[in-house]
């Protein structure tokens, strides 16, 4: 069954400490992404990959960090120096062809600062 | 770069009654744009795409969107609401430069009984 894993659903993280999201895509897909979902600000992207070994800073990386060893896992640290982590985090795929095609989006991680 | 802006933020229409909800565009070429939507606590599921083949487009559940070039809008709309339809739309453009999604804000779409 293809599609995309994120873990865990909901993750609560105390102030100061580093916590790291998982997602894995048996799409075969060559481009991975996350973005950051907050109340009325649609979708924002962190940080993407087009390829393994390569990645890119979106348009909020502050604070965040990634890594992408294997095709299949795009893992996401959320670090102690993002100031207001609490949010919704959605991880998504493309495949390399074009840019006509759409993404495909795993089902969140929702974090929480307690 | 591009932008979309989604027009409203909240509607709010009865069960059976038409649905209408705005999006503007700005890309410097000829833009993919897409609607998507999401259910709480949910990922996204793509609604339909627009990549130059037709300017109607007919998506799932009913929907389809319209992409008016001199207007610069991409509006989503359904001839009769359910209550099922209730949930969060996002108009989408397609960054190729990055071959990322830019999001608009979001329209949270209430069906009332």
């Amino acid at each position: 069954d293809g599609g995309i894993t994120q873990s865990p659903k909901y993750l609560f993280r105390k102030e100061g400490q580093n916590v790291t999201l998982s997602c894995e895509q048996n799409l075969n897909h060559d481009a991975m992404y996350w973005y950051r979902q907050d109340p009325g600000q649609g979708l924002r992207l962190i940080y993407y990959s087009q390829i393994v070994n390569d990645f890119q800073k979106g348009d909020i990386a502050e604070g965040y960090s990634v890594s992408r060893e294997k095709k299949e896992s795009f893992p996401l640290t959320v670090t102690s120096a993002q100031k207001n982590p609490t949010a919704f985090y959605l991880c998504a795929t493309l495949p390399a062809a074009t840019v006509n095609t759409e993404a495909f989006f795993g089902q969140g991680t929702r974090l929480t600062v307690v | 770069a591009q932008s979309v802006t989604q027009l409203d933020s909240h509607v709010s229409v009865s069960e059976g009654t038409p649905v209408l909800l705005r999006c503007n565009y700005s890309s410097s070429y000829s833009p993919s744009l897409f609607w998507y939507v999401q259910h709480p606590n949910k990922g996204l599921q793509l609604l339909l795409k627009y990549t130059s083949a037709a300017t109607l487009v007919k998506g799932i559940n009913g929907f389809e969107a319209e992409f008016k070039k001199s207007e610069t809008s991409f509006h989503l709309t359904k001839p009769s609401a359910h209550m099922s339809d209730a949930a969060e739309y996002f108009c989408v453009v397609s960054d190729t430069g990055r071959r990322a999604l830019t999001f608009g804000s979001g329209t949270r779409l209430q069906v009332q009984p």
